[in-house]
């Protein structure tokens, strides 16, 4: 079975720190996402990266960046946190193709930014 | 890029009616739809998926529909029960899509 691990389950941080989200997968996938989930607006993607050291901007990329050093590791990088960014972070793996196949998702981190 | 809307945002049935949940898309270059179903606190979790070459898919209570004319594709969950009351999210992708596109998600409460 799949598994998705996300470091933290819930998170509180102050503004302008700078927040790291990691998030692990066992299954050898190629491809890894981070999304974001709000109340009403479904889950929408931040990053992806289809390779180690590769990344690609999903559609809200902005006041984030994203690391892959190694196949299973993909980490959720906040520059300098602000209040807009408190919200629920999935983290989720896939085989190729990377929009035609099913993604496993972590549990999630509950980020607070105070 | 690829536009998901998904109806409706919520929906309460009685326990052993059905329910259906709808979602449209926008770009024909779409060949994978997964369904996804949040439990309150949870991850989400695949529980049916249907591609373009497809035009209906059942696994028990559960069954997706596609039609790739009109580009819509619904979700339909018959006895439902109580423990079927969750956020069930539709998504679309593949093809030349290299990402799936999610929509924002509806909250089935089935009451007993």
């Amino acid at each position: 079975d799949v598994k998705v691990t996300q470091s933290s389950r819930y998170l509180v941080k102050r503004t302008g720190e700078k927040v790291f989200l990691e998030c692990v997968q066992d299954m050898d996938h190629e491809n890894m996402f981070w999304y974001r989930q709000d109340p009403g607006l479904g889950l929408r993607l931040i990053y992806f990266s289809y390779d180690v050291k590769m990344k690609e901007k999903g559609d809200i990329p902005e006041g984030y960046s994203v690391s892959r050093e190694k196949k299973e590791r993909f980490s959720l990088i906040l520059e300098s946190a602000s209040t807009n960014q408190t919200s629920m972070y999935l983290c989720a793996s896939s085989p190729h193709p990377p929009g035609g196949q099913p993604q496993h998702f972590g549990d999630g981190t509950r980020l607070s930014i105070l | 890029g690829e536009n998901v809307e998904q109806h409706p945002s919520t929906l309460s049935v009685q326990e052993g009616d059905s329910a259906v949940i709808k979602c449209t898309y926008s770009d024909s270059a779409s060949n994978y739809f997964p369904w996804y179903k949040q439990e309150l606190g949870k991850r989400p979790q695949l529980i049916i998926d249907i591609r373009s070459n497809v035009g209906e898919k059942k696994d028990q209570r559960i069954a997706v529909t596609l039609n790739k004319t009109a580009k819509h594709f619904s979700l339909h969950i018959t006895e439902t029960q109580p423990e079927d009351s969750a956020v069930y999210f539709c998504a679309a992708g593949g093809g030349s899509n290299y990402k799936l596109t999610f929509g924002k998600g509806t909250l089935l409460t089935v009451n007993p």
